[in-house]
């Protein structure tokens, strides 16, 4: 199975401020056959389901404010947060989709 | 709009068995794949298998084969999560998701989620 090593665990940043969760795979999650990274991002915030950010590393979903920014290629990506507001308060999962069994992060929790 | 509606919390006993169901509306659900996820209390995100409704061609996650049973009845639109015996290991949330690419990753609409407690 692909490993996601997300870091940090847990991170407080101030409202207005910048934040950024990084992720790591065991292999690359790169197609090169047609340039793209198998790789998503979600939001959890307690009480609710979880939430798709961004797929294609850097694709934003339906919905999502500009100030969140996907980033990356291979093994290595990042979830910026430009201007943190206090909704943003949860926790980030990072997801593989390269192959199967599809394996997500062990979560990132953002606080303020 | 796309919804997906879970049934509610449960709380069982070790040994008992257990379907939790996933209803989905505002789109074809014969046509597109339903996945399940579990999150165990204070734990991350686990993929735990795929059902495509229309033949119920099922794949599971080999952490979760055999330990669970993912069927759907697509004439009523509702996919379900199916446990013989479940052991205490098993309380969690358990939500349903859509992907977005046939089987596969990314899941683009979530269930509310069904929490199972599993305690004697």
């Amino acid at each position: 199975d692909i490993v996601m090593t997300q870091s940090p665990d847990s991170l407080a940043v101030s409202l207005g401020e910048r934040a950024t969760i990084n992720c790591k795979s065991s292999q690359t999650l790169l197609h090169s056959s047609i340039d793209k990274n198998y790789l998503a991002w979600y939001q959890h915030k307690p009480g609710q389901p979880p939430k798709l950010l961004f797929y294609w590393a850097s694709t934003r979903a339906s919905g999502v404010p500009d100030r969140f920014s996907g980033s990356g290629s291979g093994t290595d990506f990042s979830l910026t947060i430009y201007n943190l507001q206090a909704e943003d308060v949860a926790v980030y999962y990072c997801q593989q989709y390269y192959t199967s069994p599809w394996t997500f992060g062990q979560g990132t929790k953002m606080e303020i | 709009e796309v919804q997906l509606v879970q049934s509610g919390a449960e709380v069982k006993k070790p040994g008992e068995s257990l379907k939790i169901s996933c209803k989905g509306s505002g789109f074809s659900f014969a046509n597109q794949w339903i996945a399940w996820v579990r999150q165990m209390p204070g734990k991350g995100l686990e993929w735990m298998g795929v059902i495509f409704p229309g033949d119920s061609d099922t794949r599971y996650s080999p952490s979760f084969q055999g330990r669970v049973t993912i069927s759907a009845d697509k004439s009523i639109s509702t996919a379900y999560l199916q446990w013989t015996s479940l052991k205490a290991s098993d309380t969690a949330m358990y939500y349903c998701a859509r992907p977005t690419r046939g089987g596969e990753p990314p899941f683009d609409n979530w269930g509310q989620g069904t929490l199972v407690t599993v305690s004697s």
